[in-house]
């Protein structure tokens, strides 16, 4: 079946930098995008970016595209999602998402980053 | 991109229908019939609900359906249900390869 595999809790201090993965299967990896969406603590859902994984192109929302990369490994059907810079506000669950023609059919469990001093 | 706008809270009784909106602009919801909806429980992951604006995915129920005019999209809910009771997000492409979501609905069964 599809899935999402994402990499485990991490605990970060402010300044630093962290890199989330992603690891798709069940389908062809370089059939579809990927988004990568967060939840901070009761806040609402947060687009951060995406990655169309086939030929790499990426594009990110204004409000992280100077702090957030998006990239991805075909050999390891694996995308990663690094924020740096660190802030206390970036304390959050991170979800990666398949793209289906404009909607997100299918999630990952999340990443919980917490950065703490 | 400023988040869509959706009511903080839309309650029902149990077997009732519900309605919740969802309002963007002219740049998003308005020039798209992309509109998604999320339905997530407490400490769970978002589950697919509705896309391209009226359209299930297999294995919803057909109790959930979507409409759209002009800037405001809406998801309703008819024979509310006890597991209805979740929170509500809508999403929408807005042009240039980017998303945006909605600022979250909190459904209560009364």
């Amino acid at each position: 079946q599809v899935q999402l595999v994402q990499s485990g809790a991490e605990v970060k201090k402010p300044g630093a930098s962290v890199k989330v993965s992603c690891k798709a299967s069940g389908y062809f990896f370089t059939d579809y995008a990927l988004h990568w969406v967060r939840q901070a603590p009761g806040q609402r859902l947060e687009w951060m970016g995406w990655i169309y994984v086939g030929n790499g192109n990426t594009k990110y929302s204004e409000r992280f595209h100077d702090r957030v990369t998006i990239t991805r490994d075909t050999s390891a059907s694996t995308a990663y999602m690094e924020l740096s810079r660190l802030r206390s506000e970036d304390t959050a669950v991170y979800y990666c998402a398949r793209n289906q023609e404009y909607h997100m059919d299918v999630w990952g469990k999340g990443t919980t980053v917490t950065v703490s001093s | 991109q400023s988040a869509l706008t959706q009511p903080a809270s839309v309650s029902g009784s149990p077997g009732q229908s519900i309605t919740i909106s969802c309002t963007g602009t002219s740049g998003d919801v308005g020039s798209y019939n992309v509109v998604s909806w999320y339905q997530q429980h407490p400490g769970k992951v978002p589950k697919l609900m509705i896309f391209d604006v009226s359209k299930r995915p297999s294995g919803v129920s057909d109790r959930f359906s979507g409409s759209k005019s002009g800037n405001t999209a809406s998801l309703t809910i008819s024979g509310l249900q006890a597991d209805d009771e979740a929170d509500y997000y809508c999403c929408s492409y807005a042009g240039a390869s980017t998303y945006v979501f909605g600022t979250a609905t909190k459904v209560t069964v009364l």
